[in-house]
């Protein structure tokens, strides 16, 4: 099993550019998560999905969207970067959105917004 | 107001020591505490979680305690190795807030030879 998968690993964009970073797990979880984290900095959390069809903000979302395409696929859209969203990106899944479940993380996309 | 602490922000210490890493949290209804490793451009891994009821909890040389009543957390590493050297995150989860987890800053380990 790959766990969880992120795509790219790395990213330089310019002021104003769009992206998709893209992840998926094959742990059949339910939750799946995208977090930022900055030196300095715990983790933040910007969106969440409970389950497939579902999405609620986190404590970070301005600037992203997200996607759950399906139960396996969360993805997170980047409309108009700015310098502020250079940071790493990291998707992480759980069983369910219970604090008590282990989240397993992806190994990171690294974004610079120039 | 960050609601965990962790304690010292870095460390180095020579390979074979050991060292204690300090968690403080606010976190309340407090539901469980769990410390990771994030080694150098990889993903958090998890190492240890403990509920209210636990005191301690050993995953090969990582020990880690819990003191529910004072709120405080603590993981230990013993004989440390090279592969040691990582990030270590706490992160503290409340039975309120849905999915919501409250990290840590993390503390820099750097193990030398």
């Amino acid at each position: 099993n790959a766990g969880v998968t992120q795509t790219p690993k790395f990213q330089v964009l310019k002021t104003g550019q769009s992206m998709t970073l893209q992840c998926a797990q094959d742990m059949n979880h339910n939750s799946m998560y995208w977090y930022r984290q900055d030196p300095g900095m715990g983790l933040r959390l910007i969106y969440y999905s409970a389950s497939e069809g579902t999405t609620d903000k986190g404590e970070v979302p301005n600037g992203y969207n997200v996607s759950r395409l399906n139960k396996r696929e969360f993805s997170l859209r980047l409309e108009s970067a700015a310098p502020s969203q250079t940071s790493v990106y990291f998707c992480a899944s759980s069983e369910l959105t219970s604090g008590r479940d282990e989240q397993f993380f992806g190994p990171g996309t690294r974004l610079t917004v120039l | 107001k960050n609601q965990v602490e962790q304690s010292p922000q870095s460390l180095i210490i020579l390979e074979g020591k050991n060292c204690t890493l300090q968690c403080n949290y606010t976190v309340s209804p407090f539901s469980n505490l769990r410390w990771y490793k994030q080694d150098t451009g990889r993903g958090p891994v998890s190492l240890t979680i403990m509920t209210f009821s636990e005191n301690t909890k050993s995953n090969g040389r990582y020990t880690a305690t819990l003191d529910a009543d004072t709120k405080q957390s603590s993981l230990h590493i013993t004989a440390s190795q090279l592969s040691d050297s990582a990030s270590y995150i706490c992160v503290v989860s409340s039975f309120y807030g849905n999915n919501r987890l409250a990290f840590g800053k993390g503390n820099q380990v750097v193990v030398i030879p």
